[in-house]
């Protein structure tokens, strides 16, 4: 079964500072990765996915992600953190045939120091 | 014209009463799921749908009985609430094999 681990509970940055969350996952095949943030009460926003090709995927709000194999990592990237970026944020893995069943890491709770 | 919308978006009851929550999506997708959020923000897969027919049945008490009318609803049946029961619930939607879900504001339940 598929599975991703987020190793950080919290990380707090400067405004202005780059960012890097990390996730490592575990699945057979090629996995079907994303990076949703989670902002205070509110619902689940797709900031980036990776099905294939290009390895470095650019999201919104300036955020981008790297897919390694050989690492089984898909850490993501902000270069200046603002403070709006203060949330939770989930790694995710996909299996496609499995129902579409997306796995999500327990998260990453951002803070942002101003 | 919001993609994923749940009602309601707030519930607050007591033990052993029976309540609901409805997703309806309009995004023309053919699967829907719900998912649970505890209190440490874990997220964990209930239920899925795939042109009303469940596809996804985690180990979920059966106090939880999803049904779907057609591909646009997923409501959420729960009877005999249970402390326990108290987390965000949230409905998604997706195109099957294509992977990206698209995800509700969420329903909290409170049980008290």
């Amino acid at each position: 079964a598929q599975s991703v681990t987020q190793p950080d509970i919290h990380i707090t940055v400067s405004e202005g500072a780059s960012l890097e969350l990390r996730c490592n996952y575990s699945y057979g095949a090629t996995p079907y990765l994303f990076w949703y943030v989670q902002s205070p009460g509110q619902g689940l926003q797709l900031l980036l996915k990776y099905f294939s090709g290009d390895t470095l995927v650019q999201g919104i709000k300036g955020f981008e992600a790297e897919f390694k194999r050989s690492q089984s990592s898909f850490n993501l990237r902000k270069p200046s953190v603002h403070w709006s970026d203060a949330a939770e944020y989930f790694c995710a893995v996909v299996d496609t045939g499995g129902g579409n069943k997306l796995t999500f890491g327990t998260g990453t709770q951002l803070k942002v120091e101003l | 014209d919001t993609a994923v919308s749940q009602t309601p978006k707030y519930l607050v009851t007591q033990m052993g009463n029976d309540k609901s929550i409805k997703c309806e999506q309009n995004l023309g997708h053919d699967t829907m799921y719900w998912y649970k959020q505890d209190s440490k923000k874990f997220l964990k897969i209930m239920f899925s749908y795939n042109n009303k027919e469940l596809i996804i049945n985690e180990t979920v008490p059966n106090r939880f009985s999803p049904k779907s009318p057609d591909k646009a609803h997923l409501n959420l049946q729960i009877n005999s609430l249970e402390l326990g029961d108290s987390a965000v619930y949230f409905c998604a939607s997706s195109i099957i094999g294509r992977g990206e879900l698209f995800f509700g504001e969420g329903s909290r339940l409170t049980v008290l």
